[in-house]
């Protein structure tokens, strides 16, 4: 079953306190992993899409990269405005279908 | 440049009581979905629209239906509402034939159902 998990469930940091958020996935095939910010009493934002295992992909004090297995959402210095929800969807192959694991809730303290 | 519109934002219904969900983009994006957000859950899809004219069920249908009306609309329709059906509703769209191509999405509606 194809299936997105995300670890930790929630994470709080100091301002500055560098971290990595996991998102692991079990598809068959990889059409696209997809990540998104969501503020509270917002749809999700989407951040970085990642295809190929090795690629990164850089936003200010963000950076997404993918194995064939898993993905990384690395937060470099962050600071108390990077606080979010961290969702990981995949697109699985053959469907139209999106996977969203259930988010890494961040708290950056100042 | 508005992306996906949902209307309303907030509702609140009784038991028993039906309502409509509405969704609007404006990318002409092939693909629209319906999700629905719960703490600890995640996002479940509820039905998908891969193209105009058709329709598929999701993860968890049961209790909605939805129409695609035209390539830029696609609504969610709630016929007998139950407590379970409380929850954040978020529509989205994309280019789904496409590798690579990211859902966006509306700002949701928060539906409670008493």
């Amino acid at each position: 079953e194809d299936q997105v998990t995300q670890s930790p469930e929630a994470l709080r940091l100091q301002e500055g306190e560098s971290s990595s958020l996991n998102c692991s996935y079990t598809v068959s095939g990889l059409r696209g992993l997809f990540w998104y910010r969501q503020d509270p009493g917002k749809g999700p934002e989407f951040l970085f899409t990642l295809y190929s295992a090795g690629e990164e992909k850089e936003k200010e004090r963000l950076k997404a990269t993918l194995t064939k297995k898993e993905s990384f959402l690395h937060i470099t210095a962050p600071k108390p405005e990077d606080s979010a929800t961290y969702l990981c969807a995949v697109q699985a192959p053959g469907t139209y279908k999106y996977i969203f694991g259930t988010g890494t809730r961040l708290k950056v303290l100042a | 440049n508005a992306g996906v519109t949902q209307t309303p934002k907030f509702q609140v219904l009784k038991t028993g009581q039906s309502m409509t969900l509405q969704c609007a983009q404006d990318m002409n994006h092939n693909s629209m979905y319906w999700y629905r957000q719960d703490p600890g859950m995640g996002l479940r899809l509820i039905y998908y629209s891969a193209s105009e004219g058709t329709t598929d069920k999701g993860e968890v249908p049961n209790g909605y239906n939805v129409s695609r009306l035209n390539k830029r609309e696609f609504s969610l329709r709630l016929e007998s509402a139950a407590p379970s059906q409380t929850s954040v509703y978020f529509c989205a769209s994309s280019e789904a034939r496409q590798v690579n191509s990211p859902l966006h999405f509306g700002n949701g509606t928060r539906l409670t159902v008493t």
